[in-house]
């Protein structure tokens, strides 16, 4: 079955940078993008961006450009999402998902990592 | 980027109401848009994309319209896991963008 496990809890301080790894599972790693979603506590959803690895294509949301960077590792089916220079409200639930229809979100998600931004 | 907006942002039903859910694009966005459950502490699951078709294995009192700026999301028949937050994302033109959520409790 198809699996996307994330890694655990970071805790950063600001001005730092943070990676969080999404290990693939259950199907061809090359043949589906990897859409990176947060969450900030009790707050709602924001999309990040997304990367093809089968050709390296990505595509971030400008509110997050110049600080993330997206990568994928094909031979150990991981996809990597770095934020750097982290603020407070960079403090968040990140999700990774594997794309669906029209790159959108899909069907398969991990199970989240919180990231914590704290002096 | 296009601004999605829900509404209501919160509502009470009970147990086998017939619910409705709108999102609004401040742009049109033809028919490229979904919608995503998401339970406490869970992650978002998909229900719906390109505003009516039905994701795989999800329960088909749920149903989606609606094209442009106007979309609904409906479920006929809340069950008991349908108690939870809703959101729609446009899927048109990137950066993507999320609708900022609907809780839906129990009356």
């Amino acid at each position: 079955q198809v699996l996307l496990v994330q890694s655990g809890p970071e805790v950063k301080k600001p001005g730092a940078s943070v990676k969080v790894s999404c290990r693939a599972s259950g199907y061809t790693f090359n043949s589906y993008g990897i859409s990176w979603v947060r969450q900030a506590p009790g707050q709602g959803l924001e999309w990040m961006g997304w990367i093809n690895p089968y050709n390296g294509n990505i595509n971030y949301s400008p509110d997050f450009q110049g600080r993330v960077i997206m990568t994928t590792e094909t031979s150990t089916s991981t996809a990597y999402l770095e934020l750097r220079s982290l603020r407070s409200d960079d403090t968040a639930v990140y999700f990774c998902a594997r794309v669906g229809y029209n790159t959108i979100p899909g069907g398969y998600w991990g199970q989240g990592s919180l990231v914590t931004v704290s002096s | 980027a296009i601004q999605m907006t829900q509404s209501p942002s919160s509502l009470s039903a009970s147990v086998g109401d017939r619910i409705t859910i709108t999102c609004r694009a401040s742009q049109g966005v033809r028919s490229d848009l979904g919608w995503y459950q998401q339970r406490p502490g869970k992650a978002p699951k998909l229900l719906i994309y390109a505003a009516s078709s039905l994701q795989s294995e999800v329960p088909s009192r749920f149903s989606g319209s609606g094209s442009g700026t106007d979309f609904t999301l409906t479920i006929s028949g809340l069950q008991p896991e349908d108690f939870a937050t809703y959101y729609c994302l446009q899927h048109y033109t990137y950066p993507f963008t999320f609708g900022g959520g609907t809780k839906v409790e129990i009356k």
